[in-house]
């Protein structure tokens, strides 16, 4: 149980173009999910925290007009990279909370590496 | 002073041998603690949680956690080379919010 996918696993587009990564709760239903960016040997920077059927917060530095957040139902969340850059390139990764008793687990999707050309 | 302190390492040891792992933390009201696995270009796993002080143990992996020092290990017996990864610890309190730590690169020579 508590499987996160993402799709696509890995996408190249061309700079300017803007590329669509979804994430989904398989086997549960998620009041929040998570959105971080990983560079290489670096650790996870989260990015933005959405609910479902509200906007998105996001952390301080990250452009919300450039990294689009939609959180339409308690599966399903994407987060659109407009008009990308060759800075953009990275690991792009979600994960989706879970309610055990008390406390909030949070579970991982395999990520999505983006390269810009 | 960061809410989570983790050695980002990286760590290097013999297949065979007990690997520790720490992190320590600052906020006292952090009350449930998670270990992560994350293999190269792969999301991280939960490996284990606990939230209480004391000892968890699963298979191969122990979980410790001492809330009086603030302070959380894993360790791993009889390591093995599918080990090798980076470890991160996470911890909570009653809400949703996670913190991190850095992340620990281990690597189990063969």
């Amino acid at each position: 149980g508590a499987v996160v996918s993402q799709h696509p696993s890995r996408v190249i587009c061309k700079s300017g173009t803007s590329v669509k990564i979804e994430c989904r709760s398989l086997d549960f239903q998620a009041t929040t999910m998570f959105w971080y960016r990983q560079f290489p040997k670096q650790s996870l920077m989260l990015m933005a925290t959405s609910n479902e059927g509200s906007k998105a917060t996001y952390e301080q530095g990250v452009e919300k007009d450039k990294f689009l957040i939609n959180h339409a139902s308690l599966t399903l969340s994407t987060l659109t990279v407009t008009s990308a850059h060759p800075e953009d390139s990275s690991f792009y990764i979600c994960s989706a909370d879970l309610r055990r008793g008390a406390f909030y687990e949070q579970y991982f999707g395999p990520g999505t590496r983006l390269t810009v050309t | 002073q960061k809410e989570v302190e983790q050695d980002p390492g990286p760590l290097s040891v013999p297949e065979g041998a007990i690997v520790s792992l720490n992190c320590t933390y600052s906020n006292s009201a952090f009350q449930y603690f998670m270990w992560y696995r994350q293999y190269s270009r792969k999301g991280p796993e939960l490996l284990m949680y606990t939230y209480s002080s004391g000892n968890k143990e699963d298979g191969r992996f122990t979980a410790q956690v001492d809330k009086s020092s603030k302070y959380i290990s894993l360790f791993i017996r009889d390591s093995q080379p599918s080990d090798s990864a980076t470890y991160l610890c996470a911890m909570s309190d009653y809400g949703n919010q996670f913190y991190f730590g850095t992340g620990t690169s281990l690597t189990v020579i063969p």
